[in-house]
């Protein structure tokens, strides 16, 4: 069964650092997201992305964010100047082209960032 | 905007109890509602949804309704065992087109002892 794969699963960086998660999505799927998970608290929607333009984005997603699909296969969430803040668990999704949110979306295992 | 409430626990059963699982939702129109689960160490992965009023989601024996009178979907299991102890999410998506996010609660985390 096709999955969405994360990787790196572990990540930890410096503040003040760049990093790049990288996802690979399911192969036909046309939609892609970022969410996150602070320790303890909720799932935050952070981006959505569609024909190789952002769709929607949270407060949450401003300037030091970044989102690309440099390839066919790949989907990339940059944190251009991390923040003590900014670690969390960061999961990519996607679905599959159909009727606005009734499509399922597929999440991945996620990218467990720490801030040092 | 969008909110998904639902009861945080952590909620302890014991193995074959009968589990209800609170989830209440603000929206408008008609959201497409959703419970996912997340077992330790995992992502999320979908366990069921419904996307209009009183259809009903089942998968793995767990059950919800969606209720639009009540802007609720509670999750509903009638036997559960040890395997089920996991965080379980309910989340919506907003009616109409586009890419838009879910929309989560805060997670119930669940604990079967045998």
């Amino acid at each position: 069964e096709p999955e969405v794969t994360q990787t790196p699963s572990h990540q930890v960086t410096q503040m003040g650092q760049e990093v790049i998660l990288r996802c690979v999505p399911i192969s036909n799927h046309l939609y892609f997201y970022w969410y996150r998970q602070i320790l303890g608290q909720k799932v935050e929607f952070l981006v959505s992305f569609y024909n190789n333009e952002i769709s929607e984005k949270s407060e949450i997603f401003d300037d030091q964010f970044s989102v690309e699909r440099p390839d066919g296969s790949n989907f990339t969430l940059k944190i251009r100047s991390t923040k003590l803040e900014d670690s969390a668990m960061y999961f990519c999704a996607s679905r599959p082209w159909g009727s606005g949110g009734q499509e399922t979306q597929y999440f991945g295992p996620g990218t467990r960032l720490l801030v040092l | 905007g969008n909110s998904v409430t639902q009861m945080e626990g952590p909620v302890t059963l014991s193995e074959e109890a009968f589990l209800t699982i609170n989830c209440t939702y603000t929206a408008t129109g008609y959201p497409s509602l959703f419970w996912y689960v997340q077992y330790p160490g995992e992502g999320l992965q979908l366990l069921l949804k419904a996307t209009k009023a009183d259809d009903k989601g089942s998968n793995k024996g767990f059950e919800a309704t969606y209720r639009k009178e009540t802007t609720s979907f509670h999750l509903e299991k009638g036997s559960v065992q040890v395997s089920d102890s996991a965080v379980y999410f309910c989340a919506l998506t907003p009616s109409g087109g586009g890419a838009d996010g879910l929309t989560f609660g805060k997670g119930t985390h669940l604990i079967i002892q045998p």
